[in-house]
């Protein structure tokens, strides 16, 4: 089955620890994105990518790399220069972005 | 700066009640605006709207966009406790690759 896959779906850190997520797609899709969620700010966008080798940043990159080495792939590290960075964070992609994404299960990131 | 305003924040309604919800947005070059549920974890697909009037309907679940006051409506008739979860509007825009969303609306639902 087409979809995308994000892992861990819940992940502890300590701070000063860099750390990466893992958001997968086998959908063929060009665009992926990261979202960062809080309790009532709804989704923040963080970086997205629309080609591989190429990515922007978002409203809220500072504290945060990706990389895009190839099309299926769209990690993202959360680095200890990330002030707050207990979320939850979504991983999503697209084919065309007037018909909107196809997003992950989420990682739940706990810095204790 | 594009922005996208829901309300309420939060609902609690009993089950069998009706509920709408509200996005409002403010955007350049406006091209479609999409409405999620969001259960636990990842948000799925409801309506993608486009065209002013024109209502997208789905069992329970219908919405309406009008194009000149800038706002949707999600309405939900008859809910059921299935219908808790977190609603997400969110709009594209004509030469932009990202979607901008709301706050979300958190509707839950007392048996």
């Amino acid at each position: 089955d087409g979809g995308i896959t994000q892992s861990p779906k819940y992940l502890f850190r300590k701070e000063g620890q860099n750390v990466t997520l893992s958001c997968e797609q086998n959908l063929n899709h060009d665009a992926m994105y990261w979202y960062r969620q809080d309790p009532g700010q709804g989704l923040r966008l963080i970086y997205y990518s629309q080609i591989v080798n190429d990515f922007q940043k978002g409203d809220i990159a500072e504290g945060y790399s990706v990389s895009r080495e190839k099309k299926e792939s769209f990690p993202l590290t959360v680095t200890s220069a990330q002030k707050n960075p207990t979320a939850f964070y979504l991983c999503a992609s697209s084919e065309d972005t007037r018909y909107g994404y196809t997003f992950g299960s989420g990682t739940r990131l706990t810095v204790v | 700066e594009d922005k996208v305003v829901q309300s309420p924040l939060s609902l609690v309604v009993h089950e069998g009640d009706t509920v709408t919800l509200n996005c409002s947005y403010e955007v350049t070059n406006f091209r479609s605006l999409l409405w999620y549920k969001q259960e636990k974890k990842a948000p799925t697909f409801l309506f993608m709207l486009t065209s002013s009037g024109i209502e997208k309907k789905s069992g329970r679940l219908s919405s309406i966009l009008d194009k000149k006051e800038l706002f949707s409506i999600l309405n939900i008739t008859a809910t059921q406790t299935g219908d808790s979860a977190v609603y997400l509007c969110a709009v594209h825009t004509f030469g932009n690759e990202k979607l901008t969303f709301g706050t979300g609306t958190r509707l839950t639902i007392i048996p």
